[in-house]
């Protein structure tokens, strides 16, 4: 059973940088989209960007100026770094699972991680 | 980017009703809308990937439509543990989009 954890500080101050690690358990890193999405308190989900076990990266263009995304697949793991947060970056984020070929669907999830930008 | 519209943004339904879900893409999608469950404090759920194909252990209950622009997701007897927040996503192109999601409350 695949399974996936983030990690990281749970508080950034702004204008800081967001490091977050999504480690992977139960099956390989190889052959799938590792995807980062975000849910602000009380709002919807936004996709913050994809990277392929290649290094290709998909982002979006809303965070592109701010968002690297890398992985590292001898730990099995792979990371996202937001730079120069404000409050508006607070949120629960999510590392997810897509299948890289056919419904291209986000089939596993870690159970979130809230951060919090606050000084 | 692509616009996903969910309707209605909320509903209150009672246990073994059927509730209807839907979903509109601002341009065509193909197939490629799932859809997904959400319960408070947890990580969304996958529960049709592709428009209609049920994702392994999800109820049979739950079923999905649509092609193109229009989508539905259909549950057939609501049961207690069906109250949650769905939300669709195309995965049509990047950037991916979601809907605003649908909660479901107990009437």
């Amino acid at each position: 059973q695949v399974q996936l954890q983030e990690s990281g500080p749970g508080l950034v101050k702004p204008s800081e940088t967001l490091s977050l690690t999504c480690t992977v358990s139960g099956g390989s890193i190889s052959s799938y989209f590792w995807s980062w999405i975000r849910q602000p308190a009380g709002k919807g989900l936004e996709w913050i960007g994809r990277i392929y076990t290649s290094g290709i990266t998909n982002y979006n263009p809303s965070l592109k100026s701010r968002v690297t995304m890398s992985v590292n697949t001898s730990k099995n793991q792979f990371s996202l770094n937001l730079t120069s947060v404000t409050a508006a970056d607070s949120a629960v984020y999510y590392c997810a699972r897509e299948a890289a070929v056919a419904g291209r669907y986000l089939d596993y999830w870690g159970p979130g991680m809230l951060v919090t930008v606050s000084s | 980017d692509i616009q996903m519209t969910q309707s209605p943004s909320s509903l209150s339904a009672s246990v073994g009703d059927r509730v209807t879900i839907t979903c509109r893409a601002s341009q065509s999608i193909n197939n490629y809308l799932n859809w997904y469950q959400q319960k408070s404090g947890k990580a969304p759920k996958l529960l049709i990937y592709s428009a209609s194909s049920l994702q392994s252990g999800v109820p049979s209950r739950f079923s999905g439509s649509g092609s193109g622009t229009d989508f539905t997701l259909t549950i057939t007897s609501l049961q207690p543990e069906d109250f949650a927040t769905y939300y669709c996503q195309q995965s049509y192109s990047t950037p991916r989009t979601f809907g605003q999601g649908t909660k479901v409350e107990i009437k």
